[in-house]
């Protein structure tokens, strides 16, 4: 089955670093990516929808400054958390869609952790 | 009112037994997935339902699409199997998730 893998699976920076996560699918290209980010013991919540070649559309209350998303290709999407703070420490999660196929495929998530 | 909702929210079983997790949804979906979510925080997805009903192994998932539900079972559970499973709906435009079902299996 399709694939999509994140890199890196965890992270930990210092206060006002930023820090990008690259979401790949590997065996699909993909047209629509979406990030999620997770806070302990709490459900996904979406971040943003990212359309290869387009600008990414976030969700309320999401800043597009702070979490930077490019979409450069079918098979990668990145998320640029800049001058990361403890508060953005969570667990940042990608899925993307199969061109034509309508299949969401899920990442394995990355741990950011912001000291 | 949440648009997902799971239950039970917390399960506890012993190695062996027939485990059933259940999702309603509000919404009209164009999918349902199920997640399981490891205690390190990894995601894999399990299954993806548009209609009726699908087996990987252990695991199967049903959807009844005019009673807006779903179910995860599992059997002959594992301790391998305690994970938080996750219940997401699709519209197409949105998702929606629910809060996750807590299993933990028992030698």
């Amino acid at each position: 089955g399709a694939v999509v893998s994140q890199h890196p699976s965890w992270v930990i920076c210092k206060s006002g670093t930023s820090v990008k996560i690259e979401c790949r699918s590997l065996d699909f290209q993909a047209t629509t990516m979406f990030w999620y980010r997770q806070f302990p013991k709490q459900s996904l919540m979406l971040m943003a929808t990212s359309n290869e070649g387009s600008k990414a559309t976030y969700e309320q209350g999401v800043e597009k400054d702070k979490f930077l998303i490019n979409h450069a290709s079918l098979t990668l999407s990145t998320l640029t958390v800049t001058s990361a703070h403890p508060e953005d420490s969570s667990f940042y999660i990608c899925s993307a869609e199969g061109l034509g196929r309508g299949e969401q495929f899920f990442g394995p998530g990355t741990r950011l952790t912001v000291l | 009112k949440n648009e997902v909702e799971q239950s039970p929210q917390n399960l506890t079983a012993q190695e062996g037994e027939f485990i059933t997790i259940n999702c309603s949804y509000s919404v009209g979906i164009s999918a349902l997935h199920w997640l399981q979510q490891h205690p390190g925080g990894g995601i894999v997805s399990l299954f993806m339902l548009s209609s009726g009903k699908k087996k990987h192994g252990r695991l199967i998932a049903t959807i009844n699409i005019q009673e807006k539900h779903s179910s995860l079972h599992i059997t002959a559970s594992h301790p391998r199997d305690s994970a938080v499973y996750i219940c997401v709906a699709s519209t197409g435009n949105q998702f929606y998730f629910g809060t996750g079902t807590s299993l933990t299996v028992i030698p």
